[in-house]
């Protein structure tokens, strides 16, 4: 079963307007992590984000917020302000806790694709 | 320091050919990854370690073969090269388990025809 859903293969934002990137998952497991990745056209993956299922408030950095609605089991990124160099496919993923912190095994989503338009 | 660095950067191989992909981290991450991304699609993990001598299957094992005999390499093996592992490779370590962020190799473009 797919466990990370990105419905948004491709997306388009003007630059400086701010842009969301869906992302939802599915899990019975009360403990979780999910993180976004970027993934320039250079390929290397950069780690944007991570939001735990346990923490009450969206996590943010910079430029990069997470929309946590655990109960819709979503977790969208936002990007404000969006810059000519966000270009890039983004990927969501996600990390059972299950047993502890012993699983390794994590998840990722198909990727949107993300143009920003000067 | 270096990060993550993975060898080589592009390779062809011969259907049933075999080969070593390379990955070093200098960090002291214990726990390394490796992982396949498919064109189009998102990242499925194909082994990991949790220290030196410690390696477990990930989603997609099958063709492939892992060792960690130190903490900071961590090779993955192909055998007999077949078209499904045409792919793009990533290695990746992290300092632990949870919720800490993985670090990411730059990816080697394995053609298989």
């Amino acid at each position: 079963a797919q466990k990370i859903t990105q419905t948004q293969p491709g997306m388009f934002v003007q630059e400086k307007e701010a842009v969301t990137l869906d992302c939802t998952y599915d899990t019975s497991d009360q403990s979780y992590g999910l993180f976004w990745y970027k993934q320039p056209s250079s390929g290397e993956m950069i780690f944007l984000i991570y939001q735990g299922s346990y923490d009450e408030q969206n996590a943010t950095e910079g430029r990069y917020s997470l929309n946590f609605q655990k109960a819709r089991k979503s977790a969208n990124l936002v990007i404000s302000a969006s810059q000519l160099g966000d270009s890039a496919m983004y990927f969501c993923a996600m990390r059972e806790f299950r047993g502890g912190y012993n699983n390794n095994d994590m998840r990722f989503g198909a990727g949107t694709r993300l143009t920003v338009k000067p | 320091n270096a990060g993550v660095t993975q060898t080589p950067k592009f390779r062809i191989l011969k259907i049933g050919q075999s080969m070593t992909l390379q990955c070093t981290q200098d960090m002291n991450h214990n726990y390394m990854y490796w992982y396949r991304q498919d064109p189009g699609m998102g990242l499925k993990l194909i082994y990991y370690s949790v220290g030196a001598g410690i390696t477990d299957k990930g989603e997609v094992p099958n063709g492939y073969n892992v060792s960690r005999s130190t903490t900071e390499d961590f090779p993955l093996r192909l055998e007999l090269a077949a078209p499904s592992q045409t792919s793009v490779y990533f290695c990746a370590s992290s300092y632990s388990k949870g919720d800490y962020e993985q670090y990411f190799g730059p990816g080697t473009r394995l053609t298989v025809t």
